[in-house]
């Protein structure tokens, strides 16, 4: 079993639409959870970072931690052709913390026009 | 410009040769990490490095090799290619000191071993 799963898709979507994307994890120890983006052909950019459970709103994106359930969920709201990408989920733990991140393997959306 | 950089963008090669990908950043950060994505696995670890005396394996170490030249500089060696080597590779950097695990990507280096 893989330490962090996360549903590859691809997701496809009216532009507009509310879009939820979730990661699911083994690790009790995580405590650092972000959301990266990947365009096609560049390297993955952070999108989002929480710490411990909670959730942060930053724009039209919510990053949503429940450490009970082990289920992380990115949320878009009001959804543009540009959000079309790949989003990983990642995380790491804090004690012992060697700054490594354990990633998801990635969704890949499409918000149609 | 860019704050990480990677050379090369896209490489070609054949079984059996060594080759280097290298990567740069103006960042100040003293980790750096090399990854390797494959679809639908994600990104997994390579090598880091803590700094430049500091080099550990990652989650799939076999068949590379690391070097820390420098602070700014961090290249990843295939000794002898083979063609499951086939991936998209990314060079990270963080910056420890400040206290967070956010890392900062380079381009990535597209490498098809034949």
């Amino acid at each position: 079993q893989k330490e962090v799963e996360q549903d590859p898709g691809p997701l496809s979507v009216p532009e507009g639409a509310i879009v939820s994307l979730n990661c699911t994890y083994s690790n009790s120890a995580f405590q650092y959870f972000m959301w990266y983006r990947q365009y096609s052909r560049k390297g993955p950019e952070l999108l989002m970072y929480t710490y411990s459970s909670g959730n942060k709103e930053d724009g039209r994106f919510t990053a949503q931690v429940d450490k009970s359930s082990k289920y992380i969920s990115l949320f878009i709201r009001d959804s543009q052709p540009s959000d079309s990408a790949t989003y990983l989920c990642a995380m790491s733990a804090v004690s012992g913390n060697t700054g490594k991140l354990i990633f998801g393997q990635g969704t890949t959306l499409q918000v149609k026009p | 410009d860019a704050d990480v950089t990677q050379t090369p963008r896209n490489r070609i090669t054949k079984t059996g040769k060594r080759i280097m990908l290298e990567c740069s950043q103006t960042k100040g950060h003293d980790r750096m990490y090399w990854y390797r994505q494959d679809p639908g696995l994600g990104l997994r670890l390579i090598y880091y490095s803590f700094d430049v005396k500091d080099i550990n394996k990652g989650e799939i170490s076999d068949g590379y090799s690391v070097s820390r030249q420098a602070q700014a500089k961090f290249s990843l060696s295939l000794e002898s290619a083979i063609p499951n080597q086939t991936a998209l590779y990314f060079c990270a950097t963080s910056d420890f000191a400040r206290g967070t695990d956010t890392q900062y990507f380079g381009p990535g280096t597209r490498l098809t071993v034949l």
